[in-house]
């Protein structure tokens, strides 16, 4: 079953936009990952952000962590058509990763 | 070097045949995993090898399976398989401990498998 659910589902802005996906998961987690993927291609980790941090940044990223919601949120700003790929938050232990569902982000030049 | 690969790329069989899909990496990783990938879901994970052992086998049909002939190899070995076993294959490699910062899986580009 997956640990993590995304919405939305589906995402399309226009390049220079924000664009901001959240994940949901349902049990304890010592940390959270962020993974992109480009159509067809394999995952490429973005971010980890530990359970006692409530935000991190990296780049045009940023990430939250809201434990008592079980919730985490990753913004991309000023979003480019290179972004467009599908976003999957991730929860560990890393030796039985769980994906959510993810977020499919249309950057339209 | 972060990278692994995956052979083949593309991969058509037939439902009596028998393929093997290959997965390499040479970042000193102990754990390596396989997923299926259908179009539009999240990689759903099928096995994990930790020191070269199989540690974990998502109820997987026996038509997959799996082999890790060394550190830096994984196999999976497909044989009978049927149509709705099309997917995205993907191989993927990490520690399998330490410092959190390491708890990161690094991905192959994937064998995209058609059966007919």
């Amino acid at each position: 079953s997956q640990q993590g659910e995304e919405d939305p589902q589906a995402l399309s802005i226009q390049e220079g936009e924000n664009a901001t996906m959240n994940c949901s998961y349902k049990t304890s987690i010592n940390n959270l990952q962020w993974y992109r993927q480009n159509s067809g291609r394999g995952l490429v980790h973005l971010i980890l952000i530990r359970s006692n941090e409530r935000e991190k940044h990296s780049g045009r990223l940023r990430v939250t962590l809201d434990t008592s919601k079980k919730s985490s949120s990753l913004l991309i700003t000023a979003s480019r058509a290179a972004d467009t790929a599908s976003y999957f938050c991730a929860t560990l232990p890393v030796l039985r990763m769980r994906f959510g569902a993810g977020t499919r982000l249309t950057v339209k030049p | 070097d972060t990278e692994v690969t995956q052979t083949p790329k593309h991969l058509v069989m037939g439902m009596t045949n028998k393929k093997s899909l290959k997965c390499e990496q040479h970042m000193g990783h102990r754990a390596m995993y396989w997923y299926k990938q259908k179009a539009k879901k999240p990689p759903e994970l099928m096995f994990v090898y930790s020191y070269e052992k199989l540690s974990i086998n998502e109820s997987v049909p026996s038509r997959f399976s799996p082999e890790c002939p060394n550190s830096s190899l994984l196999n999976l070995h497909l044989h009978a398989l049927q149509p709705e076993d099309s997917a995205l294959y993907l191989c993927a490699s990490s520690q399998v401990r330490g410092a959190l910062a390491k708890n990161i899986q690094y991905f192959g580009a994937g064998t995209r498998l058609s059966v007919l």
